[in-house]
């Protein structure tokens, strides 16, 4: 039973140009999502993160939208750059209890 | 420490050998998280600690895992008669009571079940 869902598994831009990072989720109880950022053969870092009474939270580069509605929210990166290549990894917990995380997508940014 | 440590990073097994997975928490941190990650997917939740408490142990796979915190800090994760479809990394995470802090996740700890 996926509850969080990211159904791109890759993305590619350009430096320079806004990534858009896409996650849907099925749980109606999910309270809190968060974007995990994770490099090869390293842990996922925690990257930014929104409450669910909120629509939108925004860390410099990195702006992350919620629409409860739809039950969808996506991570912005703007501009990209080649150092924001990593897997990204979207999650979402109820009540501040254990996390449930999507498949990742893959970003690559070409310089 | 500074962070979440866990070792050994990489484990190979011969199926049927027993494992164990260590995590050393941030001190302090109250709440300890174990996540299996197969290849290609997200991590996916196995237990969760709470001091010394195990308060989900819901996803565990099967009763051949078994998690333990018993001083509240260090956690093992123990796997027996170990099978090839338990190759994946581990992830250990730590928070604060209130994860909205968000989990900091170990390096984790790759295993190869052969």
């Amino acid at each position: 039973d996926q509850q969080v869902k990211q159904n791109s598994p890759s993305l590619s831009v350009q430096e320079g140009r806004i990534s858009i990072l896409n996650c849907d989720y099925t749980n109606s109880m999910f309270d809190y999502f968060l974007w995990y950022k994770k490099y090869p053969a390293e842990g996922p870092t925690f990257l930014i993160s929104i409450s669910s009474i909120k629509d939108k939270n925004e860390d410099g580069r990195f702006t992350v939208f919620l629409n409860k509605s739809a039950k969808h929210l996506s991570l912005h990166i703007v501009p990209s750059q080649p150092g924001d290549s990593a897997v990204y990894f979207c999650a979402a917990s109820a009540d501040n209890n254990d996390m449930r995380f999507g498949a990742g997508t893959r970003l690559t940014v070409k310089p | 420490g500074a962070g979440v440590s866990q070792s050994p990073r990489y484990k190979v097994a011969k199926r049927g050998q027993d494992v164990a997975l260590r995590c050393d928490p941030i001190s302090g941190h109250v709440s300890l998280f174990w996540y299996q990650q197969a290849l290609g997917q997200g991590p996916e939740f196995l237990t969760y600690f709470q001091n010394e408490a195990q308060l989900d142990k819901s996803g565990l796979p099967s009763d051949r895992f078994f998690a333990e915190r018993p001083e509240g800090s260090v956690s093992t994760l123990k796997i027996q008669r170990t099978q090839q479809e338990d190759s994946a990394v581990y992830l250990c995470a730590s928070s604060l009571a209130i994860p909205n802090y968000g989990y900091t996740f170990g390096s984790g700890t790759r295993l190869t079940v052969v």
